[in-house]
């Protein structure tokens, strides 16, 4: 069964800190991969997706067929980026998605 | 263009009370899904839909049903509510399966 896992509940940095937020999945087949952000009073709404290869907001994440992750980082985490970060998970050519539990990220100043 | 909207923000159900869950979307997209939110848990998919009249079932149907019979519209229905069924809901639609998803605001219920 499909399954994703964001091991952190909270991450706690400081601004200017690099910032790894944490995505291992279940799947055996081809997967996509996405990381939805849901600031503070906003609406949940898509980061970025594996197979467009982007850098949005400073952030990346490569897909990791072997290791079955997806983790998303950034080298200088700023205050803006604290929010609610969810991985989600679509089976290729299927309808269906799996979202992980969210990571909390708060940046200090 | 108001994107996707959601109706009501708030509710309060007895147990056993029906009501729908309205959302909506100015888009034109085929895509069109429910979610709930609950602490630890993440998005749950409850149903989606890849366009009029055409419906199936997520992860957590149970105690659900959806319809769609216009594009614009994805209503979820609860037949008989029921304390575990208290959460955040999200509507959210996209062109297709694998685009982008654009979701509402949320409509938190609360089931007594």
């Amino acid at each position: 069964a499909q399954r994703v896992t964001q091991p952190e509940k909270l991450l706690s940095v400081f601004k200017g800190a690099p910032v790894e937020l944490k995505c291992n999945y279940s799947y055996s087949g081809s997967p996509e991969l996405f990381w939805y952000v849901q600031y503070s009073r906003q609406r949940l709404q898509l980061l970025l997706r594996h197979i467009s290869r982007e850098s949005i907001k400073g952030f990346t994440a490569d897909l990791n067929k072997g290791e079955t992750s997806f983790h998303l980082k950034k080298p200088f985490a700023q205050e803006e980026d604290s929010a609610m970060y969810y991985c989600a998970l679509r089976p290729y050519n299927f309808n269906k998605f799996y979202f992980g539990s969210g990571t909390k990220l708060n940046v200090k100043p | 263009n108001a994107g996707v909207t959601q109706t009501p923000k708030f509710q309060v159900l007895k147990t056993g009370q029906s009501m729908t869950l309205q959302c909506a979307q100015d888009m034109n997209h085929e895509y069109m899904s429910w979610y709930r939110q609950d602490p630890g848990m993440g998005l749950r998919l409850i149903h989606y839909s890849v366009g009029a009249g055409i419906t199936d079932q997520g992860e957590v149907p149970n105690g659900y049903n959806v319809s769609r019979s216009t594009t614009e519209d994805f209503p979820l229905r609860l037949l008989s509510a029921a304390p575990s069924q208290t959460s955040v809901y999200f509507c959210a639609s996209s062109r297709t399966s694998g685009d982008t998803q654009y979701f509402g605001p949320g409509t938190r219920l609360t089931v007594l």
